[in-house]
């Protein structure tokens, strides 16, 4: 069965230090990766994805992802936080194979940047 | 500009009544989705459609029903079935997925119920 786990509730960075997200995934075949933030009380924003290539790949704001096949894992990363960063981040996986389009979501990181 | 558009906002509901939360996009986007949003149990899929008159439940299906009569439209109806309505509902579109479209979601604003 397909799965996510975000294994950190909350990350706290000061403003201008780099943060890092973590996000592990369990999946059969080659995953299709996403980042997703929310904002309170917001739908959310896609915010980069990965299917196949290069294993570092660019979003929105500023953050990058890297995809370890090895560590089956997809962490979120940007060099200098800022405070309107803070939000709550998902990471969501998606088997290739077949075509539901269902993607299945972490449980969430709660970033807090401080300034 | 294209978006997708869920309404009511805020809502409240006594026990017992059957509410309906509507969901539209003009995306043109073929797969519509409802995921529930409880605090630390991040989304919860609940009903997906891949194409009009048909759809498919989710992992927590009980007490909630859908339609899919128009390809713009996805309402979802939380039934008095429904033990625990109170939440955020988000409603979410994509293309159908294959070739160049990897399934991205795009997601609406979201609904908050609570059940009084």
């Amino acid at each position: 069965a397909q799965s996510v786990a975000q294994p950190e509730d909350q990350v706290n960075v000061a403003e201008g230090n780099p943060l890092t997200v973590k996000c592990t995934y369990s999946v059969s075949g080659n995953p299709y990766l996403f980042w997703y933030v929310q904002y309170p009380n917001r739908g959310l924003q896609f915010l980069l994805k990965y299917i196949t290539g290069d294993n570092l790949v660019k979003g929105s704001y500023g953050f990058e992802a890297e995809f370890n096949k090895s560590q089956t894992s997809f962490h979120l990363k940007k060099p200098s936080a800022l405070v309107s960063d803070s939000a709550l981040y998902f990471c969501a996986v998606r088997a290739p194979s077949g075509n539901t389009g269902k993607l299945i979501f972490g449980q969430g990181t709660t970033l807090q940047v401080k300034p | 500009d294209g978006g997708i558009t869920q309404s009511p906002k805020y809502l409240f509901r006594k026990e017992g009544q059957n509410v309906t939360l509507s969901c539209e996009q003009n995306l043109n986007h073929d797969a519509m989705y409802w995921y529930r949003q409880d605090p630390g149990q991040g989304l919860r899929l609940i009903y997906y459609s891949q194409i009009v008159n048909d759809f498919q439940k989710g992992d927590i299906a009980e007490g909630y029903s859908v339609s899919r009569e128009k390809k713009e439209s996805f309402p979802l109806t939380v039934t008095s079935a429904q033990k625990n309505p109170t939440a955020f509902y988000l409603c979410a579109s994509s293309t159908r997925t294959g070739g160049a479209n990897t399934g991205e979601l795009f997601f609406g604003e979201g609904s908050r119920l609570t059940v009084l």
